[in-house]
């Protein structure tokens, strides 16, 4: 079983459309949780950070983590084309970071 | 702040040869991992370093190795060169690698294996 799960997509929505991405992790020890954008030919960028249960807004995106069910998840309000790219869900453990496969979203103008 | 720089971004090499990628962290920071990425297995880590001292490893073969100097630069070296290894090859930089400080990516080297 792997450490992280997500699907890959692709998921394509309209403009405008509230987007879900979510990742399941195995490991009740992961505390800390990330979430990152990788548009095509670029590294991935760092776009939320969150520590425990809740949720975390910055603009348009919130992060949710639900750690009694090991579930992560990211939306996005109001998409934008430019919201297209790969999203990449990440926790750490020592000395090392877990990622998900990345889920594709293509946003429609 | 300069973000993690990685060079060079492209290289085409041939089956055998081999390979030398570098990495310059965040100003500051000092722990360092390098990670392969391909479409079908995604992010895949390699190894992480720290104060010059590699601290965790990936499931590599021994064609892949790495270092880190004092201004914790790093340096990651491919032998042997196999079709197989033709990825994105991304580099990132934390302040010390510890569970509550998040990564953050360069660019990657992007490595074509003819």
């Amino acid at each position: 079983q792997k450490e992280v799960e997500q699907d890959p997509g692709p998921l394509s929505v309209p403009e405008g459309a509230i987007v879900s991405l979510n990742c399941t992790y195995s490991n009740s020890a992961f505390q800390y949780f990330m979430w990152y954008r990788q548009y095509s030919r670029k590294g991935p960028e760092l776009l939320m950070y969150t520590y425990s249960s809740g949720n975390k807004e910055d603009g348009r995106f919130t992060a949710q983590v639900d750690k009694s069910s090991k579930y992560i998840s990211l939306f996005i309000r109001d998409s934008q084309p430019s919201d297209s790219a790969t999203y990449l869900c990440s926790t750490s453990g020592t000395y090392k970071y877990i990622f998900g496969t990345g889920t594709r979203l293509k946003v429609l103008a | 702040k300069a973000g993690v720089t990685q060079t060079p971004r492209y290289l085409i090499k041939t089956r055998g040869q081999q390979v030398t990628l570098s990495c310059s962290p965040i100003s500051g920071h000092r722990s360092v991992s390098w990670y392969q990425q391909t479409p079908g297995q995604g992010l895949q880590f390699l190894f992480e370093y720290f104060s010059e001292t590699q601290r965790n490893k990936g499931n590599f073969p021994g064609r892949f190795s790495g270092r880190q100097f004092s201004n914790s630069r790093s340096e990651m070296n491919v032998s042997t060169l196999e079709l197989g290894d033709s990825a994105l090859y991304l580099c990132a930089s934390s302040g010390e690698g510890l569970s509550n400080q998040p990564q953050h990516f360069g660019d990657g080297t992007r490595l074509s294996i003819l």
